[in-house]
């Protein structure tokens, strides 16, 4: 399997504009995982997905955040107006959930978002 | 919420010689795992110890659950063992299965 897949891997925008981050889990993978790196806050997890449905979006930090996971294969975080505070590393993990032998997570290359 | 702290934070090591990482967690875990980040910043999974231990090569990981801490042994060092290691626990599943908290980190170099 190619492991988890993340578009784009760098991303440079300007303060205002939409953002949108995509992420193709581990096929077969129950869980997808979204989540946000920095300095200050070390890793966050914002969001995640059982069955394509969002279980938990507690960490997703203000309305400008929003997530979607139309299929079991595709998942996009967006972030619409993006402020300079959002510039991380974003992450996207998936996992077998229950039907895995070992409950673990598997980490995406990430997407290192700089908004100007 | 739970609190994870690892520690020492920074850890240098010449290649070669053993270390241990400690990660104390303050509330009972369904779900430990390690983690480490290489300097180009991949995410790997190293272990998933919940309790017990385990060994993988030249990494071998402990949880004692019922004392709250976990350990990371790495022996003979080399310098691709250069990076972050996380330590990250699911609390319970009432709060969310699979939700893990992250700790804050061991940043480990290790020089030739």
């Amino acid at each position: 399997d190619a492991g988890v897949i993340q578009s784009p891997r760098h991303e440079v925008t300007e303060m205002g504009q939409e953002v949108t981050l995509r992420c193709k889990p581990i096929s077969g993978h129950d869980y997808l995982f979204w989540y946000r790196q920095t300095m200050m806050r070390g890793l966050e997890l914002l969001i995640y997905f059982n069955n394509n449905v969002p279980i938990d979006d507690s960490g997703m930090p203000e309305d400008r955040f929003s997530a979607k996971m139309p299929n079991a294969s595709f998942s996009t975080l967006k972030i619409q107006p993006s402020e300079p505070r959002d510039s991380a590393v974003y992450f996207c993990a998936s996992s077998p959930g229950l039907r895995g032998v070992q409950i673990t997570q598997y980490f995406g290359p990430g997407t290192r978002l700089t908004v100007l | 919420g739970i609190q994870v702290e690892q520690s020492p934070p920074d850890l240098i090591l010449q290649e070669g010689a053993n270390s241990t990482l400690r990660c104390n967690f303050s509330d009972s875990v369904n779900n430990l795992q390690w983690f480490h980040q290489n300097p180009w910043g991949q995410l790997i999974n190293l272990f998933y110890i919940p309790s017990g231990t385990k060994q993988n090569g030249r990494l071998s990981a402990t949880t004692v659950a019922t004392e709250r801490y976990s350990l990371l042994y790495i022996s003979s060092s080399q310098t691709t063992d250069s990076g972050v290691y996380f330590c990250a626990v699911e609390r319970d599943r009432d709060t969310g299965f699979q939700k893990l908290v992250f700790g804050t980190g061991t940043r480990l170099l290790v020089s030739p």
